[in-house]
């Protein structure tokens, strides 16, 4: 089946400073999504994005969707405290027999020292 | 507000014992998910379904069941047939014209 290869799988940093976390897969996404999830919580949708090439930033979050399709990368700025979580990547395929099914990768944990 | 409702919280499940978890959404989704989470692991589909009476087996659907009676409503039951069950259950939606799916809070089951 399809795979996500998502890296760090964990990054330890100080406040203020930038953060970079990819994803690549090993076949073309139709759409990539980017979720972060605390402790004891579901996911939250961070950003989506639908087309190759795309660039979406949602407040101190950029997210880009890789030309090839096969990749996307995920960027924060001036990291908080409030920036701790896991950070997930999926994928939807672009096969009409499952369009509603997501491909996740195994997450980022992101530590933010104060 | 609308949303997505799982529950319980926490679930114990002794040996032999079926469990069920509720998920419950007020979004007007039409499609439904439920997925696996282990630690360190991404999470793992077991079973969706897109409409009404109808649902599929995802990637890891041996040892579970669901039923999909209501739009809004989509339980999942862990059976005894499932050896490994300790895990957390997260359930999630979206419209069918392929929306990002977005998650309940969670079901943590354990073993007694």
């Amino acid at each position: 089946g399809q795979q996500l290869n998502q890296s760090p799988q964990s990054m330890f940093i100080q406040e203020g400073e930038d953060v970079s976390m990819n994803c690549t897969s090993s076949s073309i996404f139709n759409t990539w999504l980017w979720y972060k999830q605390d402790p004891g919580e579901g996911p939250v949708l961070l950003i989506a994005l639908y087309k190759a090439g795309e660039l979406t930033s949602n407040g101190r979050l950029t997210a880009q969707f890789g030309i090839t399709r096969k990749d996307s990368f995920l960027n924060i700025s001036a990291s908080i405290p409030s920036d701790v979580g896991i950070y997930f990547c999926a994928g939807q395929p672009r096969s009409g027999g499952s369009n509603y099914k997501l491909t996740f990768g195994k997450g980022t944990l992101l530590t933010v020292n104060p | 507000d609308g949303g997505i409702t799982q529950s319980p919280k926490y679930l114990f499940r002794k040996e032999g014992q079926n469990v069920t978890l509720s998920c419950e959404q007020n979004l007007n989704h039409d499609a439904m998910y439920w997925y696996r989470q282990d630690p360190g692991q991404g999470l793992r589909l077991i079973y969706y379904s897109q409409i009404v009476n109808d649902f599929q087996k995802g990637d890891i659907a041996e040892g579970y069941s669901v039923s999909r009676e209501k739009k809004e409503s989509f339980p999942l039951t862990v059976t005894s047939a499932q050896k490994n069950p300790t895990a957390f259950y997260l359930c999630a939606s979206n419209t069918r014209s392929s929306q990002p799916q977005h998650f309940g809070d969670g079901t943590r089951l354990s073993i007694l």
